[in-house]
């Protein structure tokens, strides 16, 4: 357990499906990360949130539309997936001013279909 | 193109042998790490190296850091069957702009025999 949750850890929706995958945060940390891990890809990174304010988007489409409420929680609304969507969501956080290390949860397993 | 690359992309030995993975990157870094990442979970962290360090040690965990040729390595020793994962390294370096960030290569698929 690395005190980083996510839920659901496994999801299938139809394309024109609306859903959300939630992240949350037990460490008292006040940066939170969006990945997205494709098979044989490297990480990419969606989105990064610093105090509650979003700081990085990296030219993600409209179709995944990040929301932090808090510094202890990070949603992802997914609607209007497209298959190429299909991948592992992976929520991180970190401590910001530490050394940048970041803890991660399990995933979520998104299948579009 | 991506930061850090690792090499080999997959690599199987022996229980109780030695594995060394190998990470080259392309601009100056803050920090780099290694995190190791199971079947269809999230990552973990393993080790950081500072820039201005040349070589860690954390249990059967030896990490070196050549930064004249942009390079780390990562060693484990002993293996047992239980390191069977995937290793990635993540370099911390400034962005375009004045944001800093964690870059992940593809990662080495270790795979331990018993």
């Amino acid at each position: 357990e690395t005190g980083v949750t996510q839920t659901p850890r496994h999801l299938v929706m139809g394309m024109t499906n609306k859903k959300s995958l939630k992240c949350e945060q037990h460490l008292g940390h006040n940066a939170m990360y969006w990945y997205k891990q494709s098979a044989k890809k490297p990480l990419e990174l969606m989105f990064v949130y610093n105090f509650k304010e979003q700081t990085e988007n990296n030219s993600v489409p409209s179709r995944f539309s990040p929301e932090c409420p808090n510094s202890s929680h990070l949603f992802l609304h997914l609607h209007t997936l497209q298959p190429e969507d299909s991948a592992l969501y992976l929520c991180a956080s970190r401590m910001a001013g530490g050394n940048y290390e970041q803890y991660f949860g399990p995933g979520t397993r998104l299948t579009v279909t | 193109s991506q930061q850090g690359e690792e090499d080999p992309q997959a690599l199987s030995i022996q229980e109780g042998e030695n594995a060394t993975m190998n990470c080259s990157y392309k601009t100056s870094i803050n920090n780099l790490q290694w995190y190791r990442q199971n079947s269809g979970r999230g990552l973990v962290h393993l080790i950081l190296i500072r820039s201005n360090e040349r070589e860690k040690h954390s249990g059967r965990l030896r990490v070196t850091l050549d930064t004249s040729k942009k390079s780390s390595s990562l060693l484990i020793t002993a293996s047992r069957a239980a390191d069977t994962a995937s290793y990635f390294c993540a370099t911390d370096a400034w962005s375009s702009g004045s944001a800093r960030q964690l870059t992940f290569g593809s990662g080495t698929q270790l795979t331990v025999l018993p």
